[in-house]
């Protein structure tokens, strides 16, 4: 079965500093991979997806993952992180044998001006 | 689309009550999934449904919780009696057939005092 594992419940950046968020999958298959980004009282947004066509994936408002398969994993990037980036951000995982999203415990985005 | 559409928002509720939280998937979607998320367990799944049919309910906690998907529009999941620790946000989920990105609605914030 899927499962993936989000290293560190809070990460906290000062504004305009790399965001780096880390999520590492366990899987006999090839995965599907997928980061969301939940803000205070509303559901989840997808914010990217890797479905093995290019390791590096790019999604919404500058974020990006690249997918390697040596590390198992598929960190979340941001060059440069912004007031409005402060959210909680789930990593998720679909297996091939599987329909069923299955999601890392969260890491809260603090951004301190 | 409108999205997936959740009723009510917000329940508070007295414990021992039924509560029915209701869910409206995107249009075309074949496969619907009911989450909870706590701040203790994080998002954990409920049910999952493919074409209306119940596939895996072993997320549901215990024999007070049922959920139903009488058509390709609608499911409902009901907790009854309700109890304290049900307090949780409830999340209906949406997808296209495949191991594919899952589509989120609002949730149902329960309280049950």
């Amino acid at each position: 079965a899927q499962s993936v594992t989000q290293l560190g419940s809070h990460v906290s950046v000062s504004e305009g500093a790399l965001v780096l968020l880390r999520c590492n999958y366990s899987s006999s298959v090839p995965p599907y991979l997928f980061w969301y980004v939940q803000y205070p009282n509303q559901g989840l947004q997808l914010l990217l997806k890797y479905t093995s066509a290019a390791t590096l994936v790019k999604g919404i408002n500058d974020f990006e993952a690249e997918f390697k398969k040596s590390e198992t994993s598929f960190h979340l990037t941001k060059p440069s992180a912004h007031m409005s980036d402060a959210a909680e951000y789930f990593c998720a995982g679909v297996s091939g044998g599987s329909y069923i999203p299955t999601f890392g415990r969260g890491t809260s985005l603090i951004v301190h001006p | 689309d409108a999205g997936v559409i959740q009723s009510p928002r917000h329940e508070v509720t007295e414990m021992g009550q039924e509560v029915t939280l209701r869910c409206k998937p995107i249009s075309g979607h074949n496969s619907l999934f009911w989450y909870r998320q706590t701040m203790m367990r994080g998002l954990e799944l409920l049910i999952y449904f493919n074409n209306n049919v119940p596939i895996d309910d072993s997320g549901m906690p215990e024999d007070r919780f049922s959920a139903k998907m009488p058509n390709a529009s609608f499911s409902t999941l009901k907790i009854q009696p309700s109890e304290p620790r049900d307090s949780a946000v409830y999340f209906c989920a949406s997808s296209p057939q495949g191991p594919t990105e899952a589509f989120f609605g609002q949730g149902t914030r329960l309280t049950v005092v």
